[in-house]
Formats: C-alpha cells, sequence, structure tokens
C-alpha cells in the first residue's frame, strides 16, 4: 500500500497562472475527496467523487476551481486563473466504500499564489 | 448539516500527564461514524482512533481512548502517558453512516502542546 500520493509538494505561482494539482488514490478505493485547509475556515471539502463520478462539488468555491477523474487511479485538481487568496494546502484523500472507512490523505500541496 | 464542534483551540499537557480532547457533534442520523485524525507539523493527516455509532463500548486504540456519549453527542479523546511526538493539530470528524460513504466533516481542530 504505497498510500494518496499527491504532487507537486509545494507549488509557487504568481496570480493569473493555472495551476494543477495531482492525486493518485489508493488501489480499490471507491472515494476521492479534495480538502482544502487554511487557518481561517480549516478543512473544507471541495469536491468528492464515487466510482470517477462527481458526487459533490458544492464546495468548490468558483468557476475558477475544477476538478476530474478520468480513471480510478488518478485525479486532478486545477485553479485558473488562480489568485492570492486560493493560497492553502489541498490535500487529496481517499476512501472505501464502508462508512466506518477512514479517509487516507496524502501529504498535501502546499499551494502559494503571490 | 451535520457540524462538528472543537471548543477548545489549544490545550497543554506534561509529558506522562493525561489529557482529554473534547468534541461534540449536532447530527439527527442514527448511524454514524466518528474519528480522530491527527496532524503533526509535517501536515500528514494520520487517523488516531475510530467509533462506530452504533457500538456501546468507547475504542481504544494503545495510549488512545474515547469516551464516546453518544445521547450528549460528545466524543473526547483521551491520550494518557502524553509524549513529545503527541504535539500536533487533532481534529475530530463526523461521518454518516447510512447510503455507504460520504464526506467527512471535520472540526476545527486544536493544537495540542506537550511540554518536557
Amino acid at each position: 500500500d504505497a498510500g494518496v500520493i499527491q504532487s507537486p509538494r509545494h507549488e509557487v505561482t504568481e496570480m493569473g497562472q493555472e495551476v494543477t494539482l495531482r492525486c493518485k488514490p489508493i488501489s480499490g478505493h471507491d472515494y476521492l475527496f479534495w480538502y482544502r485547509q487554511t487557518m481561517m475556515r480549516g478543512l473544507e471539502l471541495l469536491i468528492y467523487f464515487n466510482n470517477n463520478v462527481p458526487i459533490d462539488d458544492s464546495g468548490m468555491p468558483e468557476d475558477r476551481f475544477s476538478a476530474k477523474m478520468p480513471n480510478a487511479s488518478f485525479s486532478t485538481l486545477k485553479i485558473q486563473p488562480s489568485e492570492p487568496r486560493d493560497s492553502a494546502v489541498y490535500f487529496c484523500a481517499s476512501s472505501r466504500r464502508y462508512g466506518n472507512s477512514p479517509l487516507h490523505f496524502g501529504n498535501g500541496t502546499r499551494l502559494t499564489v503571490t | 448539516a451535520q457540524t462538528v464542534t472543537q471548543s477548545q483551540p489549544e490545550m497543554s499537557v506534561q509529558e506522562a500527564e493525561t489529557v482529554t480532547l473534547s468534541c461534540t457533534y449536532d447530527t439527527s442520523e442514527s448511524d454514524y461514524y466518528l474519528f480522530w485524525y491527527k496532524q503533526p507539523p509535517s501536515r500528514q493527516m494520520i487517523l488516531v482512533i475510530r467509533q462506530e455509532a452504533y457500538k456501546q463500548q468507547n475504542a481504544t486504540e494503545n495510549r488512545f481512548s474515547v469516551n464516546f456519549q453518544k445521547a450528549a453527542k460528545s466524543f473526547s479523546l483521551k491520550i494518557s502517558d502524553s509524549q513529545l511526538g503527541d504535539a500536533a493539530m487533532y481534529f475530530c470528524a463526523y461521518r454518516r453512516g447510512q447510503g455507504g460513504s460520504e464526506k467527512l466533516v471535520f472540526g476545527k481542530g486544536m493544537k495540542l502542546t506537550v511540554n518536557p
């Protein structure tokens, strides 16, 4: 079990640039979640997928944010154009389908938009 | 909507002592799961312990145990024999049970300092 793999670990970009965050979930997990963590707002769920299908994207802050899961082993979160207020740590997590299954988190991507 | 409240933003404990972190939640569901996660400075989110709402017995994992009071909607975490490595942010989280896996709702977190 390699765990959830996120890349990059750090990303620094200028305002207006496109940012793409990547995630490889644990094999066999049915659910994939994208969370954002900031000091002010804590951990916020942005979107989650079940079997590659987006189920709830109500947490996506604006149309500038988009997420895809083209297959069971890969997901992306894209911000276009990026803004300084998007600076945060973005976590990807995956889990099995049962409610008592914990979420397994990646190491997160620290995004800084200048 | 379900909410999770951690009313104490910070706590400190002496090494080898016991500390209890509080968490309350609000739900109308009867089937759900509760979790405590630890986030050390490395920022990795680590599962500490989980509790199924249908179980009356409190979960225990080595030095970590919970006090689950379903009627009071309370889910506190007790850390015994605190160690320096326990210093971290701790998050309480709720997950609905019926209908299968749903999103995890997190509390705001609590920073635990362990003093040598």
